[in-house]
């Protein structure tokens, strides 16, 4: 699976549209991005996924450049309740490996 | 809902004793399982790939004798630290396939601790 690259760290305030990047720039393209977080001592929890193009659902948007090197995941009104380490895969589905998690991101959401 | 459950939350043991975690599949059957590990301020790592009725393929440098994955059944799957050292102490998860191949769902995990 490819590499992505995250920054470790990002604030947003409470309230606003929190926008996390990602890049894969090796990204092949059967690989999906794939978005996740982990709230402290939890496991992760799915979020959204896409291949080429944006994808919406009610936790989140994805936005995916069109050469698929780069993508943002946007919480459009950040609480407190999603501070989390958010973590961006690029996975080619069908089940027969697990995902291979980076560092991510951890979001910090100030009231 | 959850789709999957592990079991237990939590768990301390002395160290020398096995103990066994269960990752359960709630809403469909599961020929594919993942078991993963991750230590305090790290990101998880996966351990093993845990198949319905075959043997469990290890990641490197995870003891395939250690740390034994059973998959009797499509909607359970566990994991025994035997011989368990303190050096075990983590958190470890478990994630199942959706049916539709391309999503995994993870488990509440489980703390280990050894003493």
């Amino acid at each position: 699976d490819a590499k992505t690259t995250q920054p470790t760290s990002m604030d947003c305030a409470e309230g606003r549209a929190a926008n996390l990047p990602c890049n894969h720039s090796t990204i092949s393209g059967n690989e999906y991005v794939y978005w996740y977080r982990q709230i402290h001592s939890q496991g992760p929890q799915y979020i959204i996924h896409g291949l080429k193009n944006n994808e919406t659902n009610e936790m989140a948007s994805l936005i995916i450049t069109e050469d698929r090197k780069s993508s943002t995941l946007i919480l459009p009104h950040a609480t407190l309740r999603d501070t989390a380490v958010y973590y961006c895969i690029a996975y080619s589905g069908g089940g027969a490996d697990g995902l291979t998690f980076g560092k991510g991101t951890h979001l910090i959401i100030q009231p | 809902g959850a789709v999957v459950s592990q079991h237990p939350s939590r768990v301390i043991c002395k160290s020398g004793t096995s103990v066994k975690i269960e990752c359960r599949s709630l809403d469909f059957q599961a020929t594919t399982m993942f078991w993963y590990r991750q230590f305090p301020k790290k990101s998880l790592m996966l351990m093993a790939t845990s198949n319905e009725g075959s043997k469990a393929t290890y990641e490197q440098g995870v003891e395939k004798d250690k740390f034994l994955i059973n998959h009797a059944s499509l909607t359970l799957s566990t994991l025994t630290v035997t011989s368990a050292h303190p050096e075990d102490s983590s958190f470890y998860i478990c994630s199942v396939i959706g049916l539709s191949g391309n999503t995994i769902y993870f488990g509440e995990g489980s703390w280990l601790t050894v003493v």
